[in-house]
Order: structure tokens, then C-alpha cells, then sequence
């Protein structure tokens, strides 16, 4: 059984930064791409970031370019996203998702979301 | 960006309903369309893929289809387990969701 669980929100002030962590399980890791989404209430939901399986391409959305950093550790089964400078509009759910199709950017599988919440 | 427009945003039905929800797209996107389900606390599941494909595991109630700008998630029968909101998302471009359809008890 897929599982991907995420760790490491909480409350940090405008400017400040915050590491989430995605622990996965359940299908090898190092085979599939991977991706961060998060979710508002007033935004929905928003693709944030794509790594492919060995690290080597990466992409974000335009709103995080410069701020967020995302990697993986193979070795552990694990998926990051370094967030620096985080504003009020990064305040959200933050999901971990597989995306196990070469070529079509859907999301087969995903956490259960960590929250960061950016407020002074 | 593609900008997806579902519709309605909420919806009541009583179980053994048949149930549509509509998603449009801003401009065609050739079935690259996926439907997702979420119940609170948790993170979407994926049920359809390429528009109209039912992900390995979901039940056949569960239909899409469309075309070009316009695609639609059915559900053939409600069940108590299906009342959750729902999103479709494209992947013609870099992917972006629907604002959601929240399937309420009537």
C-alpha cells in the first residue's frame, strides 16, 4: 500500500523558513517523480513543485521560484521542500504526490498534508 | 495558464442520485483531464485520468467524459461513502485544479 506521510509545518513568522519532509512507503521510491501541491480555502488547490526520480529536473510554480528548494533522498525514501522568505500567501496545506506516469502531470497518490502557516 | 471553472460548487443529493458535475477549461486541452475526491482531513485520491479513464480500484459508478473545453464527472448512483468534494485538474499545461464540487447530504 502507497503511503506518503508529511511533516515539519507550523506556525512561522513572514520571512522566516521551514523544511517539510515526506516519508514514503509502500512502492520504490526511487523509480517515480514526485511533487509538492498545496491547498487554501481561498486559492484551492496549486501544483507548487516537480522532481523527477533522480533529481535532476526540477520544477516550480513562478509564485515560489527563488524561495523554495525541492529534493529527495533516495536512499531514505524521502521527498523535501526547504521553504525561505515565506510570505502570508504560503500559509496552506502542503501535500506530498506521486505522479507514476512518464509524460502525464497527474497525481496518483498523496499524503494527508502538513499545515504551514505564515503569520506574525 | 489554463484556468478550470467547475460547476456547481455545491451541490445536495439523496443516495441513489445520479450526480454531474461540468468542468470547463479556459481553452482546449485535448482530454488531459484528471478527477480527484476529497472527505476533510485528507488528501485527494485520484478517480479519473485522460478524461474518462477510472483509476484501478475505483468503482465503475464513477464515469467521465468530454471534449476540447468541456468534461464531466458522474456519479451513477450516490453512495454514502461518495459524499466529499471534488476537483478536476488539467495537464495539458502545468497543471491546475477547479475550485471544487462540494457533494453535500440533501
Amino acid at each position: 500500500e502507497v503511503q506518503l506521510v508529511e511533516s515539519g509545518g507550523g506556525l512561522v513568522q513572514p520571512g522566516g523558513s521551514l523544511r517539510l519532509s515526506c516519508a514514503a512507503s509502500g512502492f520504490t521510491f526511487s523509480f517515480y517523480e514526485m511533487n509538492w501541491v498545496r491547498q487554501t480555502p481561498g486559492k484551492g488547490l496549486e501544483w507548487v513543485s516537480y522532481i523527477d526520480s533522480r533529481g535532476a529536473t526540477i520544477y516550480y510554480t513562478d509564485s515560489v521560484k527563488g524561495r523554495f528548494t525541492i529534493s529527495r533522498d533516495n536512499a531514505k525514501n524521502s521527498l523535501y521542500l526547504q521553504m525561505n522568505s515565506l510570505r502570508a500567501e504560503d500559509t496552506a496545506v502542503y501535500y506530498c504526490a506521486t505522479k507514476f506516469r512518464n509524460g502525464d502531470f497527474y497525481f496518483d497518490y498523496w499524503g494527508q498534508g502538513t499545515l504551514v502557516t505564515v503569520s506574525s | 495558464d489554463i484556468q478550470m471553472t467547475q460547476s456547481p460548487s455545491s451541490l445536495s443529493a439523496s443516495v441513489g442520485d445520479r450526480v454531474t458535475i461540468t468542468c470547463r477549461a479556459s481553452q482546449g486541452i485535448s482530454n488531459s483531464l484528471a478527477w480527484y475526491q476529497q472527505k476533510p482531513g485528507k488528501g485527494p485520491k485520484l478517480l479519473l485520468y485522460a478524461a474518462s479513464r477510472l483509476e484501478s480500484g475505483v468503482p465503475s459508478r464513477f464515469g467521465g467524459s468530454g471534449s476540447g473545453t468541456d468534461y464531466t464527472l458522474t456519479i451513477s448512483s450516490l453512495q454514502p461513502e461518495d459524499f466529499a468534494t471534488y476537483y478536476c485538474q488539467q495537464y495539458q499545461t502545468t497543471p491546475s485544479f477547479g475550485q471544487g464540487t462540494k457533494v453535500e447530504i440533501k
